[in-house]
């Protein structure tokens, strides 16, 4: 069965920090596919990142970072320098690499960034 | 990225009312989609699957006959809470599945019952 843990469940930081928030699945399949989006206040979804299972390279984007480690099935997400609108609930989340399939979320980590 | 519409964005309704949820796809087509709902502070549950044209298939927990789904055309798909409670009070969001893997999420509706 597949499954996505964000052990993390809510992180506080100042502004300007560093911070790295935690997802590691469970998944059967060779092949698949890793997201995570970020849900503000106003409840609706943000895609951030699609990761293919057979890309293992790590990603940056601005301030936003991706770890992609296959051998520990993590896919860790690291905000450099936070700023406050970065507060929000962040969701990674896994799929099978097949049309028509769901996506399976992890419970989220609440990140909130203070001045 | 693709546009997805929800309609409405937020509602009201009285106990034993029925509610109807509009998900439209603005500039793309797609076979299947997914509704999910969040209850406050928690992730988002897989509700339903449906492809254009079928009977949409639940997941388990879900009342087929209290959330109906119209899957009627690939840009749109309605959800129908019939009879609602307050225990049916969420966050529902819908998204369109595409052919490169990626879904596109609606904005939400956030249903109130009274």
């Amino acid at each position: 069965a597949q499954k996505v843990t964000q052990a993390q469940t809510e992180i506080s930081v100042v502004e300007k920090e560093d911070v790295t928030l935690d997802c590691v699945y469970e998944t059967r399949d060779t092949t698949y596919y890793l997201f995570w989006y970020k849900q503000p206040p106003s409840g609706e979804l943000v895609f951030l990142i699609r990761r293919n299972s057979f890309d293992e390279q790590n990603e940056i984007s601005g301030r936003y970072s991706w770890n992609f480690q296959k051998s520990t099935s993590s896919f860790n997400f690291t905000i450099t320098a936070s700023q406050v609108v970065d507060s929000a609930v962040y969701f990674c989340a896994l799929s099978e690499a097949q049309a028509g399939t769901a996506l399976i979320f992890g419970k989220g980590t609440t990140l909130s960034v203070s001045s | 990225g693709a546009v997805v519409s929800q309609h409405p964005s937020w509602v009201i309704c009285k106990s034993g009312t029925s509610v109807k949820i509009e998900c439209r796809s603005l500039d793309f087509q797609a076979t299947t989609m997914f509704w999910y709902r969040q209850f406050p502070k928690q992730s988002l549950m897989l509700m339903a699957t449906s492809n254009e044209g079928s009977k949409a298939t639940y997941e388990q927990g879900v009342e087929k006959d209290k959330f109906l789904i119209n899957h009627a055309s690939l840009t749109l798909s309605t959800l129908t809470v019939t009879s609602a409670h307050p225990e049916d009070s969420s966050f529902y969001i819908c998204s369109f599945d595409s052919v490169s893997y990626e879904q596109y999420f609606g904005p939400g509706t956030r249903l109130t019952v009274t």
